[in-house]
């Protein structure tokens, strides 16, 4: 079946330094992939949408200078989290679905833990 | 304002105590409902998606139902491995395919 792959799925940083997070399309093509972030015992909150040659799109309240999102290719969307304090801690997860599918299916990745230190 | 509510926030069941979570919304342009399994760490794991009011799907234990204003993910006879945190999430059309998620049901199944 279809399968999302995040890199890494874990990470420490320094604070004020940046950390890049890589979310897969395996076996599809994505043009859209979204970035969610969820802290403990809370629910997934959208961060971004995330569109293949263009721009992505923001939620309202976060801020695109700090988190930068790069869809580059059909099957590579990359989040970076930059200048890192320690209140980025969290998980972050990226979601895509498969083109042909039009959104019916939307499949998530494993999830990557950053923690800032 | 959109919104997505999900009850109980948690739920203790015995082995094979069937129940019900539920997925009520506000949201008007509904193109899908969509459920998922979250354990602990771990991604979201689809589990169904819904799309009109009155329709039904099954994968083992679990069914989820839809009506105009919710939706609920039965549990039949569950077992220990069931335990897991349950989200449902909408989408909207044209909004590209973007879910809005609910707060989840944390469900712990004894032996």
């Amino acid at each position: 079946g279809a399968v999302v792959s995040q890199h890494p799925s874990r990470v420490i940083c320094k604070s004020g330094t940046s950390v890049k997070i890589e979310c897969r399309s395996l076996d599809f093509q994505a043009t859209t992939m979204f970035w969610y972030r969820q802290f403990p015992k809370q629910s997934l909150m959208l961060m971004a949408t995330s569109n293949e040659g263009s721009k992505a799109t923001y939620e309202q309240g976060v801020e695109k200078d700090k988190f930068l999102i790069n869809h580059a290719s059909l099957t590579l969307s990359t989040l970076t989290v930059t200048s890192a304090h320690p209140e980025d801690s969290s998980f972050y997860i990226c979601s895509a679905f498969p083109d042909r599918t039009g959104g019916n299916t939307i499949y998530f990745g494993e999830g990557s833990w950053l923690t800032v230190v | 304002e959109d919104q997505v509510t999900q009850s109980p926030e948690a739920l203790r069941l015995q082995e094979g105590e069937s129940s019900s979570l539920n997925c009520s919304y506000t949201v008007s342009g509904l193109r899908g409902l969509f459920w998922y399994r979250q354990d602990p760490g771990k991604g979201p794991e689809f589990l169904f998606t819904l799309y009109s009011a009155g329709e039904e799907k099954e994968k083992e234990r679990l069914k989820a139902t839809l009506t105009k204003k919710e939706s609920f993910l039965h549990i039949t006879a569950p077992k220990p491995e069931d335990s897991a945190t349950y989200l449902c999430a909408v989408q909207f059309y044209n909004q590209g395919g973007k879910l809005i998620f609910g707060q989840g049901t944390e469900l712990s199944v004894k032996p």
